[in-house]
């Protein structure tokens, strides 16, 4: 069973489209988040949600808008889509309480390839 | 401001050892982890330490000194499939992952 979900695996689309991206986990986790890692590579935290609240709201542009319709799922919207957004997202997950319970547990990924 | 320091890239030879050091500044201290990436794919975890000295599992081991914000990952009997980035992150008072920048491992058979 795969833990944390993400599709699509691949997206291609043009400049100024609107697309979403659906993380789903299965491991009773309370604390979902979503990072940007660009071709350097380095992991960038976006957001982070807590039993579908907003915990953490890194500088992002408002055309990234995150939505949790429950603790199992975190989805993220962009809108108007720019080259610069050109990155792989990848969703991840942790218990949350402190510790060694918050280890995060990631998805495959997402490649987003803007044109 | 908040900082994890480690090395760009690192070459070794498959059967050897290698340590892969970082150093940390963060805002209140709650743990160290070390996460795996490979080219492609998601990173995977690691190790955790909070407390300081060695925790060791199987060719893998990880250190952790508070005192002086360091830690290093050591790989034993290294494989090709070691190949690989090494990514460090420290967790801040309020729980959030600091990352570095990732350490990529190259292993020469």
């Amino acid at each position: 069973d795969t833990a944390v979900s993400q599709t699509p695996k691949y997206l291609v689309t043009q400049m100024g489209n609107d697309k979403s991206i659906k993380c789903e986990q299965n491991l009773g986790h309370d604390t979902m988040y979503w990072y940007k890692q660009d071709s350097k590579k380095f992991l960038k935290i976006m957001f982070s949600y807590n039993n579908k609240e907003l915990i953490i709201n890194e500088t992002v542009p408002n055309r990234f808008s995150p939505k949790s319709p429950d603790k199992a799922h975190l989805n993220l919207h962009i809108n108007s889509l720019e080259l610069g957004d050109s990155a792989v997202y990848f969703c991840a997950s942790s218990q949350g309480s402190g510790g060694h319970t918050d280890t995060q547990y990631f998805g495959p990924g997402t490649r987003l390839t803007v044109l | 401001g908040q900082n994890i320091d480690q090395p760009t890239e690192m070459t070794a030879t498959e059967g050897a050892i290698v340590q892969i050091n970082c150093t940390y500044q963060t805002s209140g201290f709650n743990g160290l982890f070390w996460y795996q990436q490979h080219a492609g794919e998601a990173p995977t975890f690691l190790s955790y330490n909070v407390l300081d000295g060695l925790e060791e599992k199987g060719r893998f081991s990880s250190f952790l000194s508070r005192s002086k914000g360091y830690s290093y990952l050591l790989l034993k009997e290294l494989q090709m499939k070691d190949s690989a980035s090494y990514l460090c992150a420290a967790m801040d008072s309020n729980y959030q992952l600091i990352w570095g920048a990732g350490t990529k491992l190259i292993i020469k058979p």
